[in-house]
């Protein structure tokens, strides 16, 4: 089982539709969550962070932890064609005695005028 | 604009060549990273940096050495790279290598190695 995974996409969806964009992981002792969007030929910019279990909300964003499913989540309100970028899911972990940063793969996500 | 700069933006060298990637913050973050993206994949750790020490590196061939002069500087020296090195590195750093310090990263260096 990969650490960390991401159904790849595409996620195609509508000028202000909800897109949501799921996340899994494999170690069940990681403690915090982040999304990152990637816009093509860019940089990863820090979206959200989330480290206990329920919702958080950011603006038109909200990520889910379900730490018991070890499940984590991103939803897109009301959709933006500048939402369209890939989002990728990074889990911290403990490697050895420090911790470190593993993404997903990322999920291309398409928002259509 | 990031708050992490790295230089140069683009690099192309050849397989005998030397060069070094620069990155530099003042956010006053004490660690700090090294990341190698390939196209369409996500970016994989190569070396972690914690209060200018080496913390992590993650079995990353001896053609690639990280230097941590100060706090908020870091470098990537190559050497006698191959073809298929060629990818976007990103530096990153956060307040500490730490659960709840979020990552923050540079624009990236792209590297082609011909």
């Amino acid at each position: 089982q990969k650490e960390v995974e991401q159904n790849s996409g595409p996620l195609s969806v509508p000028e202000g539709a909800i897109a949501s964009l799921n996340c899994t992981y494999s170690d069940r002792v990681s403690q915090s969550f982040f999304w990152y969007r990637q816009y093509s030929g860019k940089s990863p910019e820090l979206i959200m962070s989330i480290y206990s279990n329920g919702d958080k909300e950011d603006g038109r964003f909200t990520a889910q932890l379900n730490k018991a499913s070890q499940y984590v989540s991103l939803l897109i309100r009301d959709s933006q064609p500048s939402d369209s970028a890939t989002y990728l899911c990074a889990v911290n972990r403990v490697g050895g005695s420090n911790y470190k940063l593993t993404f997903g793969k990322g999920t291309l996500l398409t928002v259509n005028p | 604009d990031t708050e992490v700069t790295q230089t140069p933006k683009h690099l192309v060298m050849g397989m005998t060549n030397k060069k070094s990637l620069k990155c530099e913050q003042h956010m006053g973050h004490r660690a700090m990273y090294w990341y190698k993206q390939k196209a369409k994949k996500p970016p994989e750790l190569m070396f972690v940096y914690s209060y200018e020490k080496l913390s992590i590196n993650e079995s990353v061939p001896s053609r690639f050495s990280p230097e941590c002069p100060n706090s908020s500087l870091l470098n990537l020296h190559l050497h006698a790279l191959q073809p298929e090195d060629s990818a976007l590195y990103l530096c990153a750093s956060s307040q500490a290598q730490d659960y709840n310090s979020p990552l923050h990263f540079g624009n990236g260096t792209r590297l082609t190695v011909t």
